[in-house]
């Protein structure tokens, strides 16, 4: 099976920077990704890691370590449409489905 | 790029009636897409695996019965709610990979179901 986990709530200032992190488990491991997902819409895409290390892209960097199950999304310079729910979302060899984490949901503060 | 379109975006229907969602890839073929549901403040739980022209494959716990999916074009897939029940309720999103291995999943924007 697989376990995926991350926390459930988190809250920062705006302006800040702030780090979701997201620990796995599983089998045939192929890559991890991070998506964002306001309320009621679509997730969309943010990073796609498969291998060790950081990978930036604008505020937004994300983090993996395949040794130890363990990914995290770096968030920088926050701003209030940052406001959202964060799914790390584990991809395994022989499919292309992805089993998703449970989901934190980010509140920026002014 | 990659774009999924997803229709209706909202549905309201009355308990005992069917309703089907349309999943489009608009400008790839896409032989494999994915339906997931999700209730509020949950994450996305994988429903089934669509397939172009064979059965689609169901996690545990989903009926098929149900659910009927239907893959019958390289660009269409549906999802058919089958005497729909309020606990049906959800928001179901479909999603595809253009392109093969590392590329991520596009998503649908989802259909709100509503069942009265």
């Amino acid at each position: 099976g697989q376990n995926i986990d991350q926390p459930t709530e988190m809250t920062a200032t705006e302006g800040a920077i702030v780090q979701i992190n997201c620990t796995y488990q599983t089998s045939g491991f192929n890559g991890l990704f991070w998506y964002q997902q306001h309320a009621g819409e679509a997730p969309t895409f943010l990073s796609y890691n498969v291998l060790d290390g950081l990978e930036e892209k604008g505020r937004f960097s994300s983090f993996l370590s395949r040794s130890k199950g363990y990914s995290y999304l770096l968030l920088k310079e926050l701003q209030m449409k940052d406001s959202a729910s964060y799914l790390c979302a584990v991809h395994n060899r022989g499919g292309n489905m992805l089993t998703f984490g449970g989901g934190t949901r980010l509140m920026v503060k002014p | 790029g990659a774009v999924v379109s997803q229709h209706p975006s909202r549905v309201i229907c009355k308990s005992g009636t069917s309703v089907k969602i349309e999943c489009r890839s608009l400008d790839f073929q896409a032989t494999t897409m994915f339906w997931y549901r999700q209730f509020p403040k949950q994450s996305l739980m994988l429903m089934a695996t669509s397939n172009e022209g064979s059965k689609a494959t169901y996690e545990q716990g989903v009926e098929k019965d149900k659910f009927l999916i239907n893959h019958a074009s390289l660009t269409l897939s549906t999802l058919t709610v089958t005497s729909a029940h309020p606990e049906d309720s959800s928001f179901y999103i479909c999603s595809a990979q253009p392109g093969a291995g590392n590329s991520p999943l596009h998503f649908g924007n989802g259909t709100r179901l509503t069942v009265t």
